[in-house]
């Protein structure tokens, strides 16, 4: 069965270090992969995506992702936390039974304090 | 312009009312989806429109009726709904129904049954 995993459902941080919110995945042949947060009262913002080269990925507001097919993961990453980081955000992988849809992982919270 | 707009924000109805909920988008994309998403969960998919026709259906049921009159409008059509359905309502839009393009999130409809 394909699924995604976010082992933690919350991650705390203190400003200005550095985050990580992991993901894991399993799933028949090659994955498609992404990251999206979602802060308070709101939809779903893409940050990022793995498709195919290089292993890292660089996205939007500074953070970035490691595709690692050895360990099955695709770690998000950011390298000083910011408070405003603070939301939810979710893992997601195809589908590999459909070209359409989405599987999310149950998302972490972030919690930035100042 | 990459916003997708949704209307209204925040909708009570009775579970005999009928009402609807819009979503707008005006970057040219030819999907368009409708998920629910409960409290700390993340979403899950109802219906997938591509070129403005129906492509999925996740098995929701029939007192969900989605519309879309054009390509950059997609409606969600209530009636007869159950307190169980008391949800955040999102739409989004992607370029095209293929999974690798990421979806841009509209604000979401919190509607509450009662």
């Amino acid at each position: 069965a394909q699924s995604v995993a976010q082992p933690e459902d919350q991650v705390n941080v203190a400003e200005g270090n550095p985050l990580t919110v992991k993901c894991t995945y399993s799933v028949s042949g090659n994955p498609y992969l992404f990251w999206y947060v979602q802060y308070p009262n709101r939809g779903l913002q893409f940050l990022l995506k793995y498709i195919t080269g290089d292993n890292l990925v660089k996205g939007s507001y500074g953070f970035e992702a490691e595709f690692n097919k050895s360990q099955t993961s695709f770690h998000l990453k950011k390298p000083s936390a910011l408070v405003s980081d603070s939301a939810l955000y979710f893992c997601a992988v195809r589908d590999m039974d459909s070209s359409y849809k989405l599987i999310f992982g149950s998302g972490t919270r972030l919690l930035v304090r100042p | 312009d990459t916003e997708v707009t949704q209307t209204p924000k925040h909708l009570v109805m009775g579970m005999t009312n009928k009402k609807s909920l819009k979503c707008e988008q005006h970057m040219g994309h030819r999907a368009m989806y409708w998920y629910k998403q409960k409290a700390k969960k993340p979403p899950e998919l109802m219906f997938v429109y591509s070129y403005e026709k129906l492509s999925i259906n996740e098995s929701v049921p029939s007192r969900f009726s989605p519309e879309c009159p054009n390509s950059s409008l997609l409606n969600l059509h209530l009636h007869a709904l159950q307190p169980e359905d008391s949800a955040l309502y999102l739409c989004a839009s992607s370029q095209d129904r293929q999974v690798s393009y990421e979806q841009y999130f509209g604000p979401g409809t919190r509607l509450t049954v009662t």
